[in-house]
C-alpha cells in the first residue's frame, strides 16, 4: 500500500526568501516521487521526480527535492521564492500495488508575498 | 503543452441529468485518467484506461462510467448528476503505466451540478 502526507496545507513566504514544501510517504516497494504544480485555473504540471537514480532530483524553475529513504521524505526545496511561485504543489507516490496507480498528496498552498 | 484538450472547460447541470466529459489526446498514448479535484482531498482517481475498450476504477468510481472506443478519446460519463459530483475535473494522460510515468494533464473542466 502506498500513502503520501503534505505537512503543510498553506506555506507562506516572503519574495527572495527559501521555500520548503515537506512530503512523506508510506511505501511497500521501491517508490517513485512526483512534485506537481498547479497555478490558478490551470492543470497540473511535472516539477520533478524521483527514479531510483539520483536521490538529490533537480527540477524546473530552480526547485529540487531530496529522497530519503530513512525518513521517507522528499521534501521541495527552493532557495529564493519568486512572485510567479505561487500555486498549489502536489506530492505524488507510485508504487506497484497491484497496478502502478499513483497517490496524491492534498495539496499545500504556496503564497509568496511582495 | 502535451496535446490533451478537454470538453467543455465549464457546465452547470441540474441533479438528475446526464453528462458527458470528454479528454481528446493528440499524442497516442495507451494510458489516459480522469481525476477529481476538490478542496482539501488532491486528486483523487474516478477512472483509468490501459488501451481501447480497457478500462478500470478507480477511488472514487462511484456514480461514474467511462468508455474508450479510440485512442485519443476517452469519455466521462455521470449518468445522473447529483451535487456531490460538483468539482473539477482533469483527465491525464501516462507513456508507459508504470512506476516512472509521468502523467500530463489537461486544463480541467469546472461542473456544477444545481
Amino acid at each position: 500500500a502506498q500513502s503520501v502526507t503534505q505537512l503543510d496545507s498553506h506555506v507562506s513566504v516572503s519574495e527572495g526568501t527559501p521555500v520548503l514544501l515537506r512530503c512523506n510517504y508510506s511505501s511497500s516497494y521501491s517508490p517513485s516521487l512526483f512534485w506537481y504544480v498547479q497555478h490558478p485555473n490551470k492543470g497540473l504540471q511535472l516539477l520533478l521526480k524521483y527514479t531510483s537514480a539520483a536521490t538529490l532530483v533537480k527540477g524546473i524553475n530552480g526547485f529540487e527535492a531530496e529522497f530519503k529513504k530513512s525518513e521517507t521524505s522528499f521534501h521541495l526545496t527552493k532557495p529564493s521564492a519568486h512572485m510567479s511561485d505561487a500555486a498549489e504543489y502536489f506530492c505524488v507516490v507510485s508504487d506497484y500495488g497491484g497496478s502502478y496507480i499513483p497517490t496524491f498528496g492534498r495539496g499545500t498552498s504556496l503564497i509568496v508575498h511582495p | 503543452d502535451a496535446g490533451i484538450t478537454q470538453s467543455p472547460r465549464h457546465k452547470v447541470t441540474e441533479t438528475g441529468t446526464p453528462v458527458t466529459l470528454r479528454c481528446h489526446q493528440t499524442e497516442n498514448h495507451r494510458y489516459m485518467y480522469w481525476y477529481r479535484q476538490d478542496p482539501g482531498h488532491g486528486l483523487r482517481l474516478i477512472h483509468y484506461s490501459y488501451g481501447v475498450k480497457d478500462t478500470d476504477k478507480g477511488e472514487v468510481s462511484d456514480g461514474y462510467s467511462v468508455s474508450r472506443s479510440k485512442t485519443e478519446d476517452f469519455l466521462l460519463t455521470l449518468e445522473s448528476a447529483t451535487s456531490s459530483q460538483t468539482s473539477v475535473y482533469f483527465c491525464a494522460i501516462g507513456t508507459s503505466g508504470d512506476s516512472t510515468d509521468t502523467q500530463y494533464f489537461g486544463p480541467g473542466t469546472r461542473l456544477t451540478v444545481l
